[in-house]
This record gives structure tokens, sequence and C-alpha cells, in this order.
């Protein structure tokens, strides 16, 4: 079964700082899907960056990137010039083949944006 | 476009009450899916559709029921509800062709059993 792993509970970053929240995954798969979602106190689940697993180059939205590592299963998410808007709770998921039948959650980092 | 819309909002039941979460979509995607998301965790897949007229269980299916009515509707039953079921339920969609693995949200239904 595929797990993922958040080791982050709770970061926090001054306004227009940059920050990185970190994310691990378990699979034996070697084609599948990575995403950053932003869950903020509206409870809405809103998509950051999506990656392919057979892309090499990391991608990028904006102020969001990612350092998708493959060999070490690390999928991190790095927000650049902070807003406060972005304070929220951040999930990384995991979706085996892009098949959209089962993305497996981490636990969440929430994380606090300060003027 | 409302996207994906879920009723109710908030819902009070006592132990061992039924109900049904209702969720629509607007967006013709084919996938339909029901998370529950319990405090300080992230989401976790009770049942999904992949297609009109199919649904399969995700990860804590026990206790809950599906329907796929038809292409937009696709709602989750509570036959006897238990304090455990006590959480956020969040309906999803996706198109894996346009948009692989990516997944629409509904604004969740805040269930408390009590």
């Amino acid at each position: 079964a595929q797990t993922v792993t958040q080791s982050q509970p709770e970061m926090s970053v001054q306004e227009a700082e940059t920050v990185t929240l970190s994310c691990t995954y378990d699979t034996s798969e070697n084609n599948y899907y990575l995403f950053w979602y932003k869950q903020p106190p509206s409870r809405q689940m809103i998509l950051v960056i999506r990656q392919e697993a057979y892309k090499q180059q990391n991608a990028t939205e904006n102020r969001f990137s990612v350092n998708f590592q493959k060999a070490a299963k690390s999928f991190s998410l790095k927000i650049s010039d902070s807003q406060l808007g972005d304070t929220a709770m951040y999930f990384c998921a995991y979706d085996r083949s892009g098949a959209g039948n089962m993305l497996t959650f981490g636990g969440g980092t929430r994380l606090m944006v300060k003027p | 476009n409302a996207g994906v819309t879920q009723t109710p909002k908030f819902q009070v039941l006592k132990t061992g009450q039924s109900m049904t979460l209702q969720c629509a979509q607007d967006m013709n995607h084919n996938s339909m899916y029901w998370y529950r998301q319990d405090p300080g965790m992230g989401l976790r897949l009770i049942y999904y559709s992949a297609s009109e007229g199919t649904t399969d269980k995700g990860e804590v299916p026990n206790g809950y029921n599906v329907s796929r009515l038809n292409k937009r509707e696709f709602s989750l039953r509570l036959e006897s509800a238990a304090p455990s079921q006590t959480s956020v339920y969040f309906c999803a969609t996706s198109e894996k062709v346009a948009r692989p693995g990516e997944q629409f949200f509904g604004p969740g239904t805040r269930l408390t059993v009590l």
C-alpha cells in the first residue's frame, strides 16, 4: 500500500519570505502523479501544483514550485514571497498512474504566514 | 458553473439515525469520490465511482453505502450512524483523460454524531 508522510505538523513563515514543506512517499510503482493541495480555513480543497513522475523537470506554478527527487521518494513544496493568503493546511497526495481512483493523502502541514 | 456542490453543509445526528449526503457536479466528469477528514488528518477515501453505473470501495468503506444516481450525482448513505463517523465529508470529481489524477472538491459537510 502506498503511504504519504508529512513530517512537519506546523510551520510558520514571515510574509514575503520563502518556506519549504516536506513530503515523502512510499511506492513500488514507476509511473504516478504527485500533488499538493491547499485547504484554507474555508475548508475548500484547492489544487496547488501537480507533478508527473516520468517528468524530470520540477513543476512550477507562479510562486509555488516543487523539488521532486524520485529516487529518494521526496516531493517538497517551496512557497516564495509568502502571502497572508497562503495561510492554510497543505496536503501532499499521491495517485498511482494517474488513474485518479485512489488518491492517498499525507497528514498535512499547517502553515501560518505572519505579517 | 457551480462546480461540485454538497448538501447539507452541517448535520447533527443521534447514534443509530440514518441520513444521506448529496453531491452533484456540473463539470461533466466521469469519476466521483467520497472522502472523510478527521481532525488533524488527511482525507481518506470511502467509496468512489469511476463512471456512471459503477462503484468501488476505498480505504474506509465500513458503515457507508453509495449510489451513483446518474453522471451528475453521487450520494453517500449512513444507515446507522455511530459517533466514530463524526467527521467532515468531502465529495470530489475527476476527469482522467484531460487532467490525470487531479481531483476537484466540494465544500464539505460537517457531520456530528452524538
